[in-house]
């Protein structure tokens, strides 16, 4: 079974486009995170959530927007892409706030033409 | 495949042998720190962990030492295996469980 699941795989879009990121844990944890990892593979935290509240947020363009529908999702919308949105996208979560490692989703690989 | 990570630092072994890899960390006050192995085309994956109250810890074929004086961390891996090729990231986590990552080192095992 898939502890942490993200779709889509592969995402290839236009500039100016909008599109969603949506991830999904079962293992029960209380904290989900964003991350982006660029070309150079440098992972840098996006935002963090504990029971759908927002925790972290990293100084991220307001064109992304994480949503939380309950404790087991953490979606990512964003807004007007560009192409420095290009990227991997990591969805991630951990059973509690502080000192707990992280378990990863696969990745969204978005490539924005 | 991927065509990303061309310029970070390689460590290249030979199958079987013991293989280091260091990482300095930025903030004294970073109390917990992990160690991730991320395979092309996956997500990250946790190798060991290691609080600030130690100084060592060791798991199945790996060791994480942590010398706070320089904050510095290492991975050590003993008998180096094929499966082991990947690159791999330390992680600092200063509160609230945010993760600072390394810039990653790619470990290459030759047989």
């Amino acid at each position: 079974d898939t502890a942490v699941s993200q779709t889509p795989k592969y995402l290839v879009t236009q500039m100016g486009n909008d599109k969603s990121i949506k991830c999904e844990q079962n293992l029960g944890h209380d904290t989900m995170y964003w991350y982006k990892q660029d070309s150079k593979k440098f992972l840098k935290i996006m935002f963090s959530y504990n029971n759908k509240e927002l925790i972290i947020n990293e100084t991220v363009p307001n064109r992304f927007s994480p949503k939380s529908p309950d404790k087991a999702h953490l979606n990512l919308h964003i807004n007007s892409l560009e192409l420095g949105d290009s990227a991997v996208y990591f969805c991630a979560s951990s059973q509690e706030l502080a000192g707990e490692d992280q378990y990863f989703g696969p990745g969204t690989r978005l490539l924005v033409l | 495949g991927e065509s990303v990570g061309l310029h970070l630092p390689t460590l290249s072994v030979q199958e079987g042998d013991n293989s280091i890899i260091n990482c300095a960390y930025s903030n004294s006050a970073s109390d917990y720190f992990i160690w991730y192995k991320q395979e092309s085309g996956k997500g990250p994956q946790f190798i060991i962990d290691i609080r600030s109250n130690m100084d060592k810890r060791q798991g199945q074929r790996v060791t994480v030492l942590l010398n706070k004086t320089v904050k510095h961390l290492s991975l050590q891996i003993a008998a180096t295996q094929p499966g082991d090729s990947a690159v791999y990231f330390c992680a600092e986590s200063r509160g609230y469980n945010k993760l600072i990552f390394g810039a990653g080192t790619r470990l290459a095992v030759h047989p």
